[in-house]
């Protein structure tokens, strides 16, 4: 069975960094691209960027270029998205999806609902 | 970057009624259209591909037609359990960019 296993909730405060995973089980974690999603609360769906595990090639949305960095580590089938300093706007939930060269993304991890407040 | 626009925001229909969902590409995507559904408080769920192949497992009252700028999701008869806010994702070329969402309810 394919899954996405996301990292638990995390509080934090501003300034702070953070580190969130997600660890893919049931296929072959280098064949499929892991992408990264925001959902703000109340708001919908933003695409964050994308992580070939292969070789960490990356593509960032112009939105998240700069102020979030994405990483794979394939020994332990794990992608990881990660801040350096925390703003009171990245509270959000954080999914992470995989993908198939030109296919859509077809499975979902659970989200991970990062709170940034002081 | 190519925006992705949905209309309508939201819409309130009765159970049974044939509801569509627009979504409109500012430049031509090809077929390169993904629909999800959202159902209050869970993950996004892939409904369908290819602006038109059903995912597995997905009932057969969703269909999805389009190609280009323009595409549609259509709910045949609407369900109870179709309510739920459903997004559009763009993924011929990055940034992947989702519609803004349409909020479906139940009158």
């Amino acid at each position: 069975e394919v899954q996405l296993v996301q990292s638990g909730a995390e509080v934090k405060k501003p300034g702070e960094s953070l580190r969130i995973s997600c660890k893919g089980s049931g296929y072959s974690f280098s064949r499929y691209w892991i992408s990264w999603v925001r959902q703000m609360p109340g708001k919908g769906l933003e695409w964050m960027g994308r992580i070939d595990p292969r070789d960490s090639y990356m593509n960032y949305s112009p939105s998240f270029q700069g102020h979030v960095t994405m990483s794979a580590d394939m020994s332990i089938s794990t992608a990881f998205l990660q801040w350096s300093s925390l703003k009171a706007s990245d509270t959000a939930m954080y999914y992470c999806s995989r993908h198939d060269g030109d296919n859509s993304p077809d499975y979902w991890g659970q989200g991970t609902l990062v709170t940034v407040s002081s | 970057d190519i925006q992705m626009t949905q209309s309508p925001s939201s819409l309130s229909a009765s159970a049974g009624d044939r509801v569509t969902i627009t979504c409109r590409a500012s430049q031509g995507i090809s077929n390169y259209l993904a629909w999800y559904q959202q159902k209050p408080g869970k993950v996004p769920h892939l409904l369908i591909y290819a602006a038109s192949t059903l995912q597995s497992g997905v009932p057969s009252r969703f269909s999805g037609s389009g190609s280009g700028t323009d595409f549609t999701l259509t709910i045949s008869s609407l369900q109870p359990e179709d309510v739920a806010t459903y997004y559009c994702q763009k993924y011929d070329s990055v940034p992947w960019t989702f519609g803004q969402g349409t909020k479906v309810e139940i009158k």
